[in-house]
C-alpha cells in the first residue's frame, strides 16, 4: 500500500525567508503524481503544486518549487520569500496515475510565518 | 463557477443520532469524492462517484455510513447511530473524468462533525 510521511508537524519561518517542507513516500508503482496542498485555517484546501513522476524536471509555481528525488522517494516543497498568507497546513499527497479515485495524504506540516 | 459547496459547515449531534451532509460539486464535474479528516491527520479517502455510480469505497466506510449521488449532481453522506469516533471534518471534492488522470480534485470547505 502507498504511504506518505511528513516528519515535521510544525515549522516556523521569518517573513521573506525561505523554508523547505519535507515529504517521503512509499509505492511500488512507477507512474504516479505527487502534490502539495495548502489548507489555510478554516478555509478549503487548494492545490499548490504537482509533479508527474515520469518528468525529471522539478515543478515550479512562482515562489513554490519542489525537489523531487524519485530513487529516494522524496518530495520536498520550497517556499521562497515567505509571506504571511503562506501560513497554513501543508499536505504532501500521492496519486497513482492508473487510478481515478483516491489521493493519499500525509499528516501535514503546520507552517507559521513570523513577521 | 462557485466552487464546491458543503452544508452544513458545522454539525453537533448526540451519540446515537443520525446525521446527513450534503455536497454540491462544481457544476460540470462528473466525479465526486468524500474524505474524512480527523484532528492532526491528513484527509483519508472514503468513497467516490462517477456520475451516479459509486465506484470505490474505503474500508473506513463502515455499514453505518452511506453515500448517494442519485442524479449525478449533488451527493449526500449519512452516518447512522453516530459514535464519538465519527467526530471529524468531512471533505468533499470534485473533478471531471475528461481531465485525465492528472486531473486536480477541487475541495469544498468541509463539514465539521462533533459527536457528544
Amino acid at each position: 500500500a502507498q504511504t506518505v510521511t511528513q516528519s515535521q508537524p510544525e515549522m516556523s519561518v521569518q517573513e521573506a525567508e525561505t523554508v523547505t517542507l519535507s515529504c517521503t513516500y512509499d509505492t511500488s508503482e512507477s507512474d504516479y503524481y505527487l502534490f502539495w496542498y495548502k489548507q489555510p485555517p478554516s478555509r478549503q484546501m487548494i492545490l499548490v503544486i504537482r509533479q508527474e513522476a515520469y518528468k525529471q524536471q522539478n515543478a515550479t509555481e512562482n515562489r513554490f518549487s519542489v525537489n523531487f528525488q524519485k530513487a529516494a522517494k522524496s518530495f520536498s516543497l520550497k517556499i521562497s520569500d515567505s509571506q504571511l498568507g503562506d501560513a497554513a497546513m501543508y499536505f504532501c499527497a500521492y496519486k497513482d496515475r492508473n487510478r481515478d479515485d483516491k489521493i493519499i495524504f500525509g499528516k501535514g506540516t503546520r507552517l507559521h510565518i513570523l513577521p | 463557477d462557485t466552487g464546491v459547496s458543503q452544508n452544513p459547515r458545522h454539525k453537533i449531534t448526540k451519540r446515537g443520532q443520525n446525521v446527513t451532509f450534503r455536497c454540491d460539486p462544481i457544476s460540470e464535474h462528473n466525479r465526486l469524492y468524500w474524505y474524512r479528516q480527523t484532528l492532526g491527520q491528513g484527509p483519508e479517502f472514503l468513497t467516490y462517484f462517477q456520475n451516479e455510480a459509486q465506484l470505490e469505497k474505503s474500508r473506513l466506510l463502515s455499514d453505518r455510513f452511506s453515500a448517494e449521488r442519485p442524479k449525478g449532481s449533488f451527493s449526500t453522506l449519512e452516518i447512522q447511530r453516530t459514535e464519538q469516533g465519527d467526530s471529524a471534518m468531512y471533505l468533499c471534492a470534485s473533478n471531471s473524468a475528461a481531465g485525465g488522470p492528472n486531473n486536480e480534485q477541487f475541495f469544498g470547505p468541509g463539514t465539521r462533525l462533533t459527536v457528544l
